[in-house]
């Protein structure tokens, strides 16, 4: 699977979106892109993910460039509870169901 | 049910006691898994199953034996840990992917072990 590259920690004001990019410019065809969050001492929690296509849904929106190198999870009015670590991961869809974790982006909502 | 249930929440054992870690799911999940993470690290794939069968060990030590009983339980055995193997303990659930189904992965809460 592809490795991903987030900044460490954003920071953005409560009620503003807040725009995490992830950088997979080695992403294959058949790789998708996949966010999930973990707010502390909780389990990860799934986000989105995407092909090629934006995608939205009732938490966030991806945005994928057109050569598939970098997308974008869009929070469009971020709260206090956003408050959590986001995690952009690549995998392929196959029988080896491995999702595998990078570093992530700390993401701190203010007040 | 679109829960991953985990317990306990908490365990506290010695490096001499064989203690079980337990997770559910009632969703028609078939793949299921444990994760293992550090504090402040992201998690680390250990085991994966597909169809109640171990698909994937991830080099984990044998002092951790999974096992999967039916298709809606997977247990963690531990025997004979290390304080270094205390961590949160995660397990998750999804759709088996290679259906064309490209479903995200439901996770628990987790079980906060410490190893004395």
């Amino acid at each position: 699977d592809a490795k991903t590259t987030q900044p460490t920690s954003m920071d953005c004001a409560e009620g503003r979106a807040a725009n995490l990019p992830c950088n997979h410019s080695t992403i294959s065809g058949n790789e998708y892109v996949y966010w999930y969050r973990q707010i502390h001492s909780q389990g990860p929690q799934y986000i989105i993910h995407g092909l090629k296509n934006n995608e939205t849904n009732e938490m966030a929106s991806l945005i994928i460039t057109e050569d598939r190198k970098s997308s974008t999870l869009i929070l469009p009015h971020a709260t206090l509870r956003d408050t959590a670590v986001y995690y952009c991961i690549v995998r392929v869809l196959d029988s080896s169901y491995k999702l595998i974790f990078g570093s992530g982006t700390r993401l701190l909502v203010r007040p | 049910d679109t829960e991953v249930t985990q317990t306990p929440k908490h365990l506290v054992m010695g490096m001499t006691n064989k203690k079980s870690l337990k997770c559910e799911q009632h969703m028609g999940h078939r793949a299921m898994y444990w994760y293992k993470q550090k504090a402040k690290k992201p998690p680390e794939l250990m085991f994966v199953y597909s169809y109640e069968k171990l698909s994937i060990n991830e080099s984990v030590p044998s002092r951790f034996s999974p096992e999967c009983p039916n298709s809606s339980l997977l247990n963690l055995h531990l025997h004979a840990l290390q304080p270094e193997d205390s961590a949160l303990y995660l397990c998750a659930s999804s759709q088996v992917q290679y259906t064309g189904t490209p479903g995200g992965y439901t996770f628990g809460s987790g079980t906060r072990l410490t190893v004395v």
